[in-house]
């Protein structure tokens, strides 16, 4: 079955710690995006790459890094200087085309120790 | 002004009544607009697309769009307890590319 496979689906991170969110999809989309959710507040954009080899800053990027090595994989990197963490993490892929709807996986929730 | 606002509610309807979500955008170019549903705890979902005024039917989901307005709605009609949950309207913004605007959502709760 086509989809985006979020991995892992919980997970803790220790202070000064780095950790790397998994988002893999097999839907043959060139978009991938990153949101972060947190309770009471819609959903925000981390990064968004439109094609392999490229990606942009979203609106809270800061203390987030990407890559988009490949076409199925946009891996999320949490960095120790996001302080703030704690929060619902969401992948989604869309089509490349402007009025394509994007589609999510199952997010990853991320918890300090 | 937001750039997509909704009302957080909670909304809610007695079992077989309508439900109806509004919101509203600040960007009079947009072009493209989706509603989706969460369920407490999972990630979003996508329930309709609309991208021309007026409505647009999908089983028990009637999407509406009224671009002079600035509006976009979705109604639920026969409305079940199985359609509790927080609904999020999408906008792609002018010059947003790909990017989706999500307004807070509304949470909507079904009740026998």
């Amino acid at each position: 079955d086509g989809g985006i496979t979020q991995s892992p689906k919980y997970l803790f991170r220790k202070e000064g710690q780095n950790v790397t969110l998994s988002c893999e999809q097999n839907l043959n989309h060139d978009a991938m995006y990153w949101y972060r959710q947190d309770p009471g507040q819609g959903l925000r954009l981390i990064y968004y790459s439109q094609i392999v080899n490229d990606f942009q800053k979203g609106d809270i990027a800061e203390g987030y890094s990407v890559s988009r090595e490949k076409k199925e994989s946009f891996p999320l990197t949490v960095t120790s200087a996001q302080k703030n963490p704690t929060a619902f993490y969401l992948c989604a892929s869309s089509i490349d085309a402007f009025n394509q709807p994007q589609h999510f996986g199952d997010g990853t929730r991320l918890s300090i120790l | 002004q937001k750039e997509v606002e909704q009302n957080s509610g909670p909304l809610s309807v007695p079992e077989g009544a309508i439900a109806s979500l509004n919101c509203t955008y600040s960007d009079r170019g947009s072009q493209s607009f989706f509603w989706y549903r969460q369920y407490s705890g999972k990630s979003p979902e996508l329930i309709m697309s609309i991208y021309s005024n007026g409505d647009k039917e999908d089983g028990r989901f009637t999407a509406q769009l009224n671009k002079a307005s600035q509006y976009v709605s979705l109604l639920i009609r026969d409305s079940q307890p199985s359609d509790s949950a927080t609904y999020l309207c999408a906008v792609r913004l002018t010059g947003g590319g790909n990017k989706l605007t999500f307004g807070t959502g509304t949470q909507l709760k079904v009740e026998l």
